[in-house]
């Protein structure tokens, strides 16, 4: 079963906003990471952030994480039309696996 | 640029008619992984490698296999495929780490069952 819940499934902003994306999971983890997918393709990292860390950047990318509230945030600052894809949350517990949200598919129009 | 390939990108088989879909890696990593993907759905992982050390999930059907002849190459195999295999399938790669690793994924081979 999913270990995280995303929130929301879907997001249509125009270029140039914000696009905030939600996760929340259920049990302890060692890090949570974000991918993104677009149409038909394979996943790509993102960003990793560990489970001491609260707040990390890379770009316009803005992740944080709520270890007592089991929950992270992904914001996309200045969004593009190349945005536009799938986003997921992946969290790691240990055992080399991976475990992955719903995703929110976020779509940036022009 | 090391990567993970994944071929083919577009398989059709029929109903009850062996598939294999394969998978190289240039990465070196020892951990692959593979998992399918149904449409707006997450990746739903069946099985991994850990080295040679094969890792079931507990919920993967007894109609899919898998090979690793070696560091490079992992085979997935249905065997008898149901419409319900109809999928995206995806095979990553990632080096063994407590703190775990980032997974690097290849393309992903669409399976089409008729």
């Amino acid at each position: 079963s999913q270990q995280g819940e995303e929130d929301p499934q879907a997001l249509s902003i125009q270029e140039g906003e914000n696009a905030t994306m939600n996760c929340s999971y259920k049990t302890s983890i060692n890090n949570l990471q974000w991918y993104r997918q677009n149409s038909g393709r394979g996943l790509v990292h993102l960003i990793l952030i560990r489970s001491n860390e609260r707040e990390k950047h890379s770009g316009r990318l803005r992740v944080t994480l709520d270890t007592s509230k089991k929950s992270s945030s992904l914001l996309i600052t200045a969004s593009r039309a190349a945005d536009t894809a799938s986003y997921f949350c992946a969290t790691y517990g240990g055992g080399n696996m991976l475990t992955f949200g719903g995703g929110t598919r976020l779509m940036v129009k022009p | 640029d090391a990567m993970v390939i994944q071929n083919p990108r577009y398989q059709v088989t029929q109903f009850g008619k062996p598939v294999t879909l394969s998978c190289s890696q240039t990465l070196n990593h020892n951990v692959m992984y593979w998992y399918q993907q149904k449409s707006s759905q997450a990746p739903k992982l069946l099985f991994h490698y850990y080295d040679k050390d094969f890792n079931n999930e507990a919920d993967t059907p007894d109609n899919f296999q898998s090979r690793r002849p070696n560091t490079s190459f992992c085979f997935l195999d249905i065997r008898s495929p149901g419409l319900g295999d109809a999928a995206m399938y995806l095979c990553a790669t990632s080096r063994e780490d407590r703190e775990g690793n980032e997974q690097f994924f290849g393309p992903g081979t669409r399976l089409t069952v008729l």
